[in-house]
């Protein structure tokens, strides 16, 4: 069955960075844009970024433009999220899906916390 | 970037109650590319429908969607009572894609 897990979160000082990773198993990755939303405890969801298939073009929300990466790996089924220049208002569990479109099948999220 | 304002922002009902979810954008949102999502506590949200009124695998009838242009509609024909969760609102018609803020359904 289609499984995304995710990792990499943690607790990180303000303007600290993380790589958030995405390990996907189930379906052909290779075929799949894949897309990562975030939700700040008690609050709700915030599209963040998408990938496409091949890696060929990235999208990004407005708040995480010039600070957030997505990139993928496809040789190992797996999607990254590269995060830097962390602020407070970045802390929030980070869902990784897959889906070019709709969110087909999402993750359980990794927790980041940006805090001094 | 579309905003998508969702309303009620709480609706409480009774098991086996018609529930009427609405999302509504600030413009058309391009070819219906609209889809809802379910999500419970402590849990990662689940796909209800995509493209406006498309149900995702596995999702029971009594849920439906319709709408088009700026005004968008869920629908729960009989609420049971796994269905008391957070309802969201998401266009992925026009980047960036941008999520409503959620209805709470809740029991009465």
């Amino acid at each position: 069955q289609v499984q995304v897990v995710e990792s990499g979160g943690g607790v990180v000082q303000p303007g600290g960075s993380l790589r958030l990773s995405c390990a996907a198993s189930g379906f052909t990755f290779s075929r799949y844009g894949m897309q990562w939303v975030r939700q700040a405890p008690g609050k709700g969801l915030e599209w963040v970024a998408f990938i496409q298939y091949d890696g060929s073009n990235q999208y990004y929300a407005d708040s995480v433009k010039g600070r957030f990466t997505i990139s993928r790996d496809n040789s190992k089924n797996t999607l990254y999220l590269q995060v830097n220049s962390l602020r407070v208002d970045d802390t929030a569990v980070y869902y990784c899906a897959k889906g070019s479109a709709s969110l087909e099948n999402w993750g359980q999220g990794t927790l980041v916390t940006v805090s001094s | 970037e579309i905003v998508l304002t969702q309303s009620p922002g709480t609706l409480a009902l009774s098991p086996g109650e018609r529930a009427t979810l609405s999302c509504r954008a600030s413009q058309s949102v391009t070819s219906s590319l609209l889809a809802w999502y379910q999500q419970k506590p402590g849990q990662a949200p689940r796909l209800l429908i995509y493209a406006a009124s498309s149900r995702a695998t596995g999702i029971p009838d009594r849920f439906s969607g319709s709408g088009s242009g700026t005004d968008f509609t869920l629908t729960i024909s009989r609420v049971e009572p796994e269905d008391f969760a957070v309802y969201y609102c998401q266009q992925y018609g026009t980047s960036p894609r941008t999520f409503g803020q959620g209805t709470k359904l809740e029991i009465k």
